[in-house]
């Protein structure tokens, strides 16, 4: 299985201010995905990072709140911009490779917003 | 009406029982099912994945009702490691195939 990394892993950040989590993968992976975790709650889909083109951002997400970058195909960015206390959340990078089912995820980062 | 629901719990249990989970789906054309494995604070864990024939793991039983787009997960003999959220986990059979993820049913067993 694809071993992920994620940084930071936890962050404390005023509103206001951006962060930016960097997604590491030990391979090449076809897909990976960011998904938002809020306290409570289930995981929610927020994009597919795409290699070498933009984003593909889901309902409700816009690329101005969350810009994302895929420069190759072990690496990923998500930047929560302008953030809000509503931005406090679990952020999680997720990979799966083309043909495979198995989805597999990083370890989060985990966002407290004052 | 959600995608995924599954009934959030918490199952309180005791250490050596059988408990067992549904989840139902709304897309009839999802092709793909799982049970991925969330302990507290920590990223999900692929559990198994739901065969139409439905499988086995060990403890661990997978069942697919497609006519009635249901999922279930049975564990018998339960151990105190199993305490964790279990989320029913569905693919959407459109764009990428992207997962669609319930809220989790949590499981507490208690020596």
């Amino acid at each position: 299985s694809a071993v992920i990394s994620q940084k930071p892993s936890r962050d404390i950040c005023q509103r206001g201010t951006s962060l930016t989590i960097q997604c590491q993968v030990d391979s090449q992976v076809t897909m990976m995905f960011w998904y938002r975790q809020q306290p409570g709650q289930s995981l929610t889909l927020i994009a597919t990072a795409n290699q070498g083109s933009e984003a593909t951002y889901e309902s409700g997400f816009v690329i101005d709140k969350f810009p994302i970058s895929r420069p190759n195909l072990t690496f990923s960015t998500l930047t929560v911009s302008n953030m809000s206390p509503e931005d406090s959340s679990i952020y999680l990078c997720s990979v799966r490779d083309s043909g495979q089912e198995t989805q597999y995820f990083g370890p989060g980062t985990r966002l407290l917003v004052l | 009406r959600k995608e995924v629901e599954q009934d959030p719990g918490p199952f309180n249990v005791p250490e050596g029982a059988t408990v067992a989970f549904n989840c139902t789906y709304s897309n009839s054309a999802s092709q793909s099912f799982f049970w991925y494995r969330q302990d507290c604070r920590k990223e999900p864990k692929l559990l198994m994945s739901v065969y139409s024939s439905g499988n086995e793991d060990g403890r661990f039983t997978a069942q697919l009702n497609r006519a009635s787009q249901y999922i279930s997960l049975l564990i018998r003999d339960s151990k105190l490691s199993d305490s964790a959220t279990y989320l029913c986990v569905v693919n959407s059979p459109t764009g990428f195939q992207k997962l669609v993820f319930g809220t989790g049913t949590r499981l507490l067993v208690s020596p």
